[in-house]
């Protein structure tokens, strides 16, 4: 299977500890994006690549969290000094490059977050 | 700007009765449009996009959608659904750079 792939699954943890996320895409997709979700809501936008170069982030995201693509492949996802607030489902998704967004996304299974 | 409402939040129907989830965007530009539908602790499955051509486009397991650019809408369909299609979906519009989602219907059938 070539889908997306996210890992952990499921991510308990402790408020204050670090805790980061790794997304694999579907080879070949140059997109990447990350939404979180919580319970009763749609994704909600956290940020996007084009290859290895971050060009969209939103306001949602703190500094709290932050995003990375090395050589445009797989990406990470880090939150520090984790809060209460950010127990959500973490999603990942790719897509190929098409003329301006005519492709759908390829989700992942998501990572769930839960910090006590 | 672009935004996506689903105007019902939860729709409970019978098993094999047909089924309407309603979609309207708002957008100040040339949209594409999907349905998502997700099942607890999953991802999301792709149901149907529009990207151009025909109006009504089909998707699977049976499910159809009619965009409609005067009435900005792209409401979801199917003449008859199943025990197995109790889930969440979800209303996308894509302008280039990222997907924005509605809040989601959560699809009860009823056996």
């Amino acid at each position: 299977d070539t889908g997306v792939s996210q890992d952990p699954r499921h991510k308990i943890t402790k408020r204050g500890q670090n805790v980061t996320f790794r997304c694999d895409p579907i080879s070949e997709h140059n997109r990447l994006y990350w939404y979180r979700q919580t319970l009763g809501q749609g994704p909600e936008f956290l940020t996007y690549f084009q290859n290895e170069a971050q060009l969209e982030k939103s306001r949602l995201l703190s500094d709290r969290f932050s995003a990375e693509r090395p050589k445009g492949s797989f990406s990470t996802l880090e939150i520090q000094r984790t809060e209460q607030g950010d127990s959500a489902m973490y999603l990942c998704a790719s897509s190929p490059r098409r003329d301006r967004g005519r492709t759908e996304a390829f989700f992942g299974q998501g990572t769930r977050l839960t910090v006590v | 700007a672009q935004s996506v409402t689903q105007l019902d939040s939860q729709v409970p129907v019978f098993e094999e009765a047909p089924v309407e989830l309603r979609c309207n965007y708002s957008s100040s530009v040339s949209v594409y449009l999907f349905w998502y539908v997700q099942y607890p602790n999953q991802g999301l499955q792709l149901l149907l996009k529009y990207l151009s051509g025909s109006t009504l486009v089909k998707g699977i397991n049976g499910f159809e959608a009619e965009f409609n650019k005067s009435q900005t809408s792209f409401h979801l369909r199917k003449p008859s659904v199943h025990i197995s299609d109790t889930a969440e979906y979800f209303c996308a519009v894509n302008t280039g750079n990222q997907f924005y989602f509605g809040t989601g219907t959560s699809l009860t059938v009823i056996p």
